[in-house]
This record gives C-alpha cells, sequence and structure tokens, in this order.
C-alpha cells in the first residue's frame, strides 16, 4: 500500500491564481481531512469528509472548498490564493471519523502565495 | 471549545536520559482521544501513541509510553532512553467530535522542540 500520497510535494502560487491540491488514499479509509500548518503553530483542520459525497468545514475553512467523489480521493481547491495561504498542508485519514485510533498523514505539500 | 496547551517550546535532553513532554487539555466532552505525533526536520507526521479517555491503563508502545492523569487533564509522553533519532517536533493532540454527522477532528497543541544532546 501507498498509504496516503499527495502531490504536489511543493507550489509556488501568485497571489489570485488558483490550483487543486491531491491527496488520495488506498486504505478504503472512510474519513478523510486536510490540516494546515503554519510556523510555530500545530496542525489546523481545513475540511474533512466521513464519506463521499459527504463534507464538512474545520476550524479554518474559508478560502478552501473541497469534494469527495470516491473513496480514494479528497482534493482541496484554493480558488482565489492569497499570502495568508502559505503553508504546509498534510492530508491524513482514518477507517472511520469516530473512534478512530489514527489519523495516517501524507507527507504534506509546502505552498508559497507570493 | 477543546483546546490543548504544550508549555515547553523547546528542551535539550543527554542522550540516554528519560525525557517527559508536557500536555495538558480542556475539553467538556467526556469521550475523547489523545494522540502524540513526532515531526523530524523532513517533515512527515509519524504517529506514536494514543490513549482513549475510558482506558484505565496508560498506554505504552516501546520505548514510549502516556502518563495520562484524567483528573488533572494532562496526558505527557514519557520517552525512554533518548536516542538522537529522537531529535525532533512533539505534537500532542486530541480527537473531539465535529458537527453531527459523529465524525472526528483533531486539536493540536503548538509542539514541543525536543533536541537529543550526544
Amino acid at each position: 500500500n501507498a498509504g496516503v500520497t499527495q502531490t504536489p510535494k511543493f507550489q509556488v502560487l501568485k497571489t489570485g491564481q488558483s490550483m487543486t491540491l491531491q491527496c488520495a488514499q488506498d486504505m478504503n479509509h472512510e474519513y478523510m481531512s486536510w490540516y494546515r500548518q503554519d510556523p510555530g503553530m500545530g496542525l489546523r483542520l481545513i475540511h474533512y469528509s466521513v464519506g463521499a459525497g459527504i463534507t464538512d468545514q474545520g476550524e479554518v475553512p474559508n478560502g478552501y472548498n473541497v469534494s469527495r467523489s470516491t473513496t480514494e480521493d479528497f482534493p482541496l481547491r484554493l480558488l482565489s490564493a492569497a499570502p495568508s495561504q502559505t503553508s504546509v498542508y498534510f492530508c491524513a485519514s482514518s477507517y472511520s471519523g469516530q473512534g478512530s485510533l489514527e489519523q495516517y498523514f501524507g507527507p504534506g505539500t509546502r505552498l508559497t502565495v507570493t | 471549545a477543546q483546546k490543548i496547551t504544550q508549555t515547553q517550546p523547546g528542551m535539550f535532553v543527554q542522550e540516554k536520559e528519560a525525557v517527559t513532554l508536557d500536555c495538558t487539555y480542556d475539553t467538556s466532552d467526556q469521550s475523547y482521544g489523545l494522540f502524540w505525533y513526532k515531526q523530524p526536520s523532513s517533515g512527515e507526521m509519524i504517529f506514536l501513541i494514543y490513549q482513549g479517555s475510558y482506558d484505565e491503563q496508560n498506554a505504552t508502545e516501546g520505548r514510549y509510553s502516556l502518563n495520562f492523569q484524567k483528573a488533572r487533564k494532562s496526558a505527557n509522553l514519557v520517552i525512554s532512553a533518548s536516542q538522537l533519532g529522537d531529535s525532533a517536533m512533539y505534537f500532542c493532540a486530541m480527537r473531539f467530535p465535529q458537527g453531527g454527522g459523529g465524525a472526528d477532528g483533531l486539536t493540536f497543541g503548538k509542539g514541543t522542540h525536543l533536541i537529543i544532546q550526544p
């Protein structure tokens, strides 16, 4: 199993550009989520999904959209990038949101918005 | 709202000594889970140990143990016989319910930067 994969690993955007961060898992996990990590901070939850077709907002959802059309994929879209979105983004998955023992994290995407 | 506090921004420890990383949490929920993750300089998040709020025994995983004191709302990580490879950021996190769908998210502390010295 590849686990949780994220692409790209690095990305530089100009203010106002749009892009999609890709996340895929091959463990048949129902629950997937996106976090951002800023310097000196822990990870903060952006959006999450409990299954295909179901998504909801986390702590810091503004400026991000998500969709979940398949169990495997959970892309994160930035519609109009802003410098405040410069961060490292982590995707995570687990068997079930409730009662899960562990969330498996992808390797992260380092995004810089100039 | 749930909150995780890690009061040690950085720690220096001699190799082979035991290390205790502090974590306190605040929640009004009775059912929750506590996690510790390690983040080395390469950036990935590595799961170390988990403690459920109803678990009576402290969790252990190899050299890692979790000192869970529910009444004090603390969940300290203990690393026995530290090694140079233990140098990393360590994050305490709590699982909490999200919305009404029964899903969970993780709330993270700000982390402790642990440096093991030879």
